[in-house]
């Protein structure tokens, strides 16, 4: 496609459940990017993808949240047992490669209720 | 971790005004981006500019990297030029997770 797409636009769900957010990257770009944002904030760094390996994973919160590249080209933010403190817009950005610049998606904002 | 501070926090100009936006980071970088996010929540790409100046349109940028703060100018600004406008650098040797500023906030009127 054009440009970063993500699905889906939006995401209701309890607290406890288990949620999967898609990223399809702009064709070409090895190096993908997880963000979250929460309201009134910048977007906050989650996980990098070079290729199909996760190649810095440090801004995860903790080890409910998991993310796989397994093409190297979609990837799948899995956030397990969910909170209500994961409520918030996860975008989604890719880049040629590692000193490229960056293209996000439109998010997908994630409620837990 | 880097600092990413953004000024002024919120900015109310009248059709027509002109704006200089400010970035500061407190270490060294090989990436810096500046972002309009619209109302819908879009992040739009305005500059890839880890140094030097460029421009487009009504918009330019520069980024002195030795002294480590970028400028974002908005001439002759439009009602949609509104909306929040983000700094973000990527860390020298540490890849590209960038870091966001908290952004400043563009109010444009009619």
């Amino acid at each position: 496609g054009a440009g970063v797409s993500q699905t889906p636009s939006n995401k209701v769900t309890e607290k406890g459940k288990y949620v999967e957010l898609r990223c399809d990257p702009i064709s070409g770009h090895t190096a993908l990017y997880w963000y979250r944002q929460s309201l009134g904030q910048g977007p906050e760094f989650l996980i990098y993808f070079q290729g199909t390996g996760a190649a810095d994973d440090s801004g995860l919160p903790n080890d409910r949240f998991f993310a796989v590249r397994p093409e190297g080209s979609v990837s799948t933010l899995k956030i397990q047992r969910t909170e209500r403190g994961d409520s918030a817009v996860y975008l989604c950005a890719s880049s040629f490669s590692r000193d490229h610049e960056q293209f996000f998606g439109p998010g997908t904002r994630l409620t837990v209720l | 971790g880097i600092q990413v501070e953004q000024s002024p926090p919120d900015l109310i100009l009248q059709e027509g005004a002109n704006s200089t936006l400010r970035c500061n980071f407190s270490d060294s970088v090989n990436n810096l981006q500046w972002f309009h996010q619209n109302p819908w929540g879009q992040l739009i790409n305005l500059f890839y500019i880890p140094s030097g100046t460029k421009q487009n349109g009504r918009l330019s940028a520069t980024t002195v990297a030795t002294e480590r703060y970028s400028l974002l100018y908005i001439s002759s600004s439009q009602t949609t030029d509104s909306g929040v406008y983000f700094c973000a650098v990527g860390l020298d040797n540490y890849g590209q997770n960038f870091v966001f500023g908290p952004g400043t906030r563009l109010s444009v009127l009619p």
